[in-house]
């Protein structure tokens, strides 16, 4: 069974440009959270999302920041116009209903 | 809004050293509570958790943690430490809102270096 799966696993971009990250959960959770790790920080929650809902958004910043997680394909966290606080690594996690969260290998956000 | 700390940021052990690393959390509803761990260049691993019954947790690799409510406490202990355990140690607590798990709180991390 294949684990979290993030992609890309590391993205460069210019003060202004999008980004967008891609969590494809475990096979079977249909739950999905994203966090973000700044340097020297522990992991802040952002938002958790099911299939085609967001339950939780109280951790995404109010603007440039989206979530999506639709009924096919991965769940996409998607920062427009981009500035350089946001260069930090953004991790994915899945949870099946025990509700034990399992994180993909993040991905790593430069903001030049 | 829950909080969670964990005392020491930095941890220096020789092999086969005794580990306790403290966690403490702020929130007075019921938790579910976690050990993850970030070896180098890898990412997080779920170590141990805690939903309800015994408070003695057993995890991977020889650890374990124990959940003291009155203290609102869930250290991760470890009786001999190996070079292997080199890396960073986060807890983290969740609150079950009825509708799924809530988003997880972590703490800072503890750096935990093994020196052989």
């Amino acid at each position: 069974n294949a684990g979290v799966m993030q992609n890309p696993r590391h993205l460069v971009r210019r003060r202004g440009q999008e980004a967008r990250l891609r969590c494809s959960p475990m096979k079977g959770h249909s739950h999905v959270y994203w966090y973000r790790q700044l340097p020297e920080e522990g992991l802040k929650f952002m938002v958790y999302l099911q299939k085609e809902n967001i339950i939780d958004e109280s951790g995404m910043p109010k603007e440039r920041f989206s979530a999506e997680f639709p009924k096919e394909g991965p769940s996409i966290l998607r920062i427009q116009q981009v500035v350089r606080g946001d260069s930090a690594a953004y991790f994915c996690a899945s949870s099946p209903p025990d509700e034990t969260q399992y994180f993909g290998p993040g991905t790593r956000l430069l903001v030049l | 809004a829950q909080s969670v700390s964990q005392h020491n940021h930095h941890v220096i052990l020789s092999e086969a050293a005794s580990l306790e690393l403290g966690c403490n959390y702020s929130y007075g509803g019921t938790v579910n509570l976690f050990w993850y761990v970030q070896y180098p260049g890898q990412h997080l691993q779920l170590l141990l958790k805690y939903f309800s019954g015994d408070p003695l947790v057993k995890g991977i690799k020889g650890f374990e943690a124990e959940f003291i409510k009155s203290k609102f406490s869930f250290n991760l202990r470890k009786p001999s430490v190996q070079w292997s355990d080199t890396a960073e140690y986060f807890c983290a607590v969740t609150t079950y809102s009825g509708g799924g798990a809530d988003g997880l709180t972590f703490g800072k991390g503890t750096h935990l270096i093994i020196q052989p």
